[in-house]
């Protein structure tokens, strides 16, 4: 029973280059959230999806960043031209329901750098 | 917006001591989340506070959710290496949103 995976688990990327990060939740889980830590910072939210829907993007850059799920594969987070401030570690989490009493489950992260 | 703040940001303890964080919200919570991160790794959970005033308790670690459902602390009694790491609390904004909101932890250290 795998859990939530993210690939890569490390990425290098050089300024202006684009980033994607992968995301599959647990089996049978079908809401995915990203986060994104900077070191020594909590986590701040990014996005919420479900498949084949964004139900909340409040937390996302407006411009460079985008985030997908679609009916088959993993969820995506994908940025775009990326700068020095991009780099953090970007954390997916999915749960079987809302997350209001259910607990999420998180993935080992992507570590982002940008050089 | 909601801001989630904790205190102390790091604690340094000898192992065997107790350690305490404090959790502290701007609005009130339909429930809050503890979270630990390992150094290097990802956020595992580890419990929900749901009630006003529930305290739960985990082997060494207790958890208290307060009366107003603003603030929450986590405690735990003769610490051990193995407790080493970043202590989150996280709670839903009002309103029904699905994003957690989390605060910027407490760094635990135990020397040994």
């Amino acid at each position: 029973n795998a859990g939530v995976m993210q690939n890569p688990r490390h990425l290098v990327r050089r300024r202006g280059q684009e980033a994607r990060l992968r995301c599959s939740p647990m089996k049978g889980h079908s809401h995915v959230y990203w986060y994104r830590q900077l070191p020594e910072e909590g986590l701040k939210f990014m996005v919420y999806l479900q498949k084949e829907n964004i139900i909340d993007e409040s937390g996302m850059p407006k411009e460079r960043f985008s985030a997908e799920f679609p009916k088959e594969g993993p969820s995506i987070l994908r940025i775009q031209q990326v700068v020095r401030g991009d780099s953090a570690a970007y954390f997916c989490a999915s749960s079987s329901n809302r997350l209001t009493g259910v607990k999420a489950f998180f993935g080992q992260g992507t570590r982002l750098t940008v050089v | 917006g909601q801001q989630v703040m904790q205190i102390p940001q790091y604690q340094h303890v000898q192992e065997g001591e107790d350690f305490t964080t404090y959790c502290n919200s701007s609005t009130t919570l339909s429930n809050i989340q503890w979270y630990k991160q390992r150094p290097g790794g990802h956020p595992v959970f580890l419990i929900q506070l749901v009630k006003s005033g529930e305290v739960k308790k985990q082997k060494r670690l207790t958890f208290q959710f307060g009366e107003a459902k603003k603030n929450s602390s986590l405690h735990i009694t003769a610490t051990q290496t193995t407790d080493v790491g970043t202590y989150f609390c996280a709670g839903p904004p009002q309103g029904g949103s699905e994003k957690l909101v989390f605060g910027k932890g407490t760094k635990l250290t135990v020397n040994p």
